[in-house]
């Protein structure tokens, strides 16, 4: 059965920087890319970028560039998000999500809240 | 990339069909048929109903359906149902390795 499971609730201060775990199990975790996607309070869904557990291979959306860092861990089958230079408007959830083929996602996590707060 | 193209709100009564239409351009849409969709409830993450255009995952039932005509892609919901009551997303591949999102319709069973 496969599960995405993201670390917890975190508030942090403008300025500074947060990182979202994303652990993947039920699958061969390098068969699959991993996506993120955030959704501020009251809004649409955002493409953040994607992750090849592969080789590590990175690609993220253009409002997020230089401050957005994804890595991965495959001896624990974890993907981690990092965003920098946080500002209010970072507030949302993010969830990361399994990619099936080019066009879809078929297994989310269960959603991060990231509260960007003085 | 600039977002997708979304009608705000649709609705039907049950057991009508409604359609939601994904407007893009001819780098996203129309460039690739890699059109998904996902229904999303309040609270809950996104989950997908149809990828690749056409394709339905396992369990997505066969009243739920999708197309594409050069810039637009379209969700077909036949024989609306209660529980379709949600916001429903379209989402494109948009080349080197970047996705794109519709900005979200709210569907509404009357």
């Amino acid at each position: 059965q496969v599960h995405l499971v993201q670390s917890g609730t975190v508030v942090r201060k403008p300025g500074a920087s947060v990182t979202v775990s994303c652990k993947a199990s039920g699958y061969i975790f390098t068969d699959y890319s991993i996506h993120w996607v955030r959704q501020a309070p009251g809004q649409g869904l955002e493409w953040m970028g994607i992750i090849n557990p592969i080789n590590g291979n990175t690609a993220y959306a253009q409002n997020f560039q230089g401050r957005l860092t994804m890595t991965r861990d495959t001896s624990t089958n974890t993907v981690y998000m990092e965003v920098t230079s946080l500002r209010s408007e970072d507030t949302a959830i993010y969830y990361c999500a399994r990619g099936i083929s080019t066009g879809g996602w078929d297994y989310w996590g269960q959603g991060t809240l990231v509260t960007v707060s003085s | 990339q600039s977002a997708l193209t979304q009608p705000r709100s649709v609705s039907g009564s049950p057991g009508q069909s409604v359609t939601i239409s994904c407007t893009g351009t001819n780098s996203d849409v129309g460039a690739y048929n890699f059109v998904s969709w996902y229904q999303q409830r309040p609270g809950k993450a996104p989950k997908l109903m149809i990828y690749d255009v056409t394709k339905r995952p396992s369990g997505i039932p066969v009243r739920l359906s999708g197309s594409k005509s050069g810039n637009t892609a379209s969700l077909i919901i036949s024989g609306l149902q209660a529980d379709d009551e949600a916001d429903y997303y379209c989402c494109s591949y948009a080349g080197s390795s970047s996705s794109v999102f519709g900005g979200g319709t709210k569907l509404t069973v009357l």
